[in-house]
């Protein structure tokens, strides 16, 4: 267990539906990461909050909407999808610090495998 | 242009074998590299990380920097079945909020 949690660990859903992807981590970090991870692809930042507000988005499409009401919990919105969105979406925490030093690893939550029928 | 690239595998060793993974990047103001290992339908988790050229050694793993070739490697000396993984090489550029991810190399240790 790496100290972030996410839930649910499966998920089906029609291409009308609305759902949330939630992840929580209570290590004290305050930097946490959505990434998409598809097969045969590299792992991909979806977005980034650092102190709750959002500083990366990577042109995500709009039908994915983040939301960070606080440090500890981060969630992935989902509305309309594609099945092409199909994949394993998987959340990440750090410290923020001025860069990717020592002790400043990304802590991976087990992800959420997502299939859009 | 993919920024890091690694050869997808399946890579094969026997048991007791030296494994090499190699992984190459593209900016060249990259400043932290790490080795992260994923089980099937596990979480990354981090190995190693390196900053600065040269070997960098942890029990039976040695990360290996070469800025001037834009290159990093990862050694895991006496092989074991429990490596069997996929091995995530990721890269990070000073200033950017974003590790960036090369495919992974899917090893396999054959008992």
């Amino acid at each position: 267990e790496t100290g972030v949690t996410q839930t649910p660990r499966h998920l089906v859903m029609g291409m009308t539906n609305k759902k949330s992807l939630k992840c929580e981590q209570h290590l004290g970090h305050n930097a946490m990461y959505w990434y998409k991870q598809s097969a045969k692809k590299p792992l991909e930042l979806m977005f980034v909050y650092s102190l709750e507000e959002r500083v990366e988005n990577n042109s995500v499409p709009s039908r994915f909407s983040p939301e960070c009401p606080n440090s500890s919990h981060l969630f992935l919105h989902l509305h309309t999808l594609q099945p092409e969105d199909s994949a394993l979406y998987l959340c990440a925490s750090r410290p923020k610090t001025r860069g990717w030093g020592m002790n400043t690893e990304a802590f991976f939550g087990q992800g959420t495998r997502l299939t859009v029928v | 242009q993919k920024e890091v690239e690694q050869n997808s595998g399946p890579l094969s060793v026997p048991e007791g074998a030296i494994a090499s993974l190699n992984c190459t990047y593209s900016d060249r103001g990259s400043q932290s590299f790490f080795w992260y290992r994923q089980y099937s339908g596990k979480s990354p988790e981090l190995i190693m990380f390196i900053y600065s050229n040269g070997d960098k050694e942890d029990g039976r793993f040695t990360a290996q920097l070469n800025k001037a070739s834009q290159y990093v490697s990862l050694l895991i000396r006496d092989s074991q079945p429990s490596d069997s993984a996929t091995y995530l090489c990721a890269v990070h550029s000073a200033g950017a909020n974003n590790l960036f991810f090369g495919t992974g190399t899917r090893l396999t240790v054959i008992p």
